[in-house]
């Protein structure tokens, strides 16, 4: 088993440009995750998704997009890049309310700069 | 006051001998709690968890839960090198599915 799988792990952009980042899991959980993290901030959760066809904003929504193609896939889709959105993200999953407890495993990140 | 507090260190402790790290929470419903390890440039790995009050321990790890105090700690023995990274503390609430995240204690063993 792979986990969670992000692709791409680096990506340079200019301001205003767009670029979606794939998260995928293989472990048929539930619940997924995106996050950024920022140095001295901790991580921050963008958006959710509880279960498959649902999704949820996060503290930090602002500037994305998400989609929940599926049970396995959840994209982060940045429209219009800005050097406020430069941080590393990260993809999670977990099992859900299903699955009684909220353990969530993180896929290997993708390092963002926005030039 | 932050919802999850915990002490950014670095913490520095000679090899072999126990590190303990703390966390504070201010909600009171909270129903679960995590200690992830994140080494530099990797991403968070999921250590323990803990449900109720009292001690858990898996290995070389210890994890402490109070809710009185509304208090988590993670005690490492016989540290080693390879345990120096950050240490997050991530606390959930009843039925929801969002953790809230301390921001990490950095942890240094020294040889």
């Amino acid at each position: 088993n792979a986990g969670v799988t992000q692709t791409p792990k680096f990506q340079v952009l200019k301001t205003g440009q767009s670029m979606t980042l794939q998260c995928a899991q293989d472990m048929n959980h539930n619940s997924m995750y995106w996050y950024r993290q920022d140095p001295g901030m901790g991580l921050r959760l963008i958006y959710y998704s509880a279960s498959e066809g649902t999704t949820d904003k996060g503290e930090v929504p602002n500037g994305y997009n998400v989609s929940r193609l599926n049970k396995r896939e959840f994209s982060l889709r940045l429209e219009s890049a800005a050097p406020s959105q430069t941080s590393v993200y990260f993809c999670a999953s977990s099992e859900g309310p299903t699955g009684g407890q909220n353990e969530q495993f993180f896929g290997p990140g993708t390092r963002l700069t926005v030039l | 006051q932050k919802e999850v507090e915990q002490n950014s260190g670095p913490l520095s402790v000679p090899e072999g001998a126990i590190a303990s790290l703390n966390c504070t929470y201010s909600d009171r419903v909270s129903q679960s709690f995590f200690w992830y390890r994140q080494y530099s440039g990797k991403s968070p790995e999921l250590i323990m968890s803990i449900y109720s009050n009292g001690d858990k321990e898996d290995g070389r790890f210890t994890a402490q839960l109070n809710k009185a105090s509304q208090y988590v700690s993670l005690l490492i023995r016989d540290s080693q090198p390879s345990d120096s990274a950050t240490y997050l503390c991530a606390v959930a609430r009843d039925s929801n599915y969002q953790l809230i995240w301390g921001a990490g204690t950095k942890l240094i063993i020294k040889p």
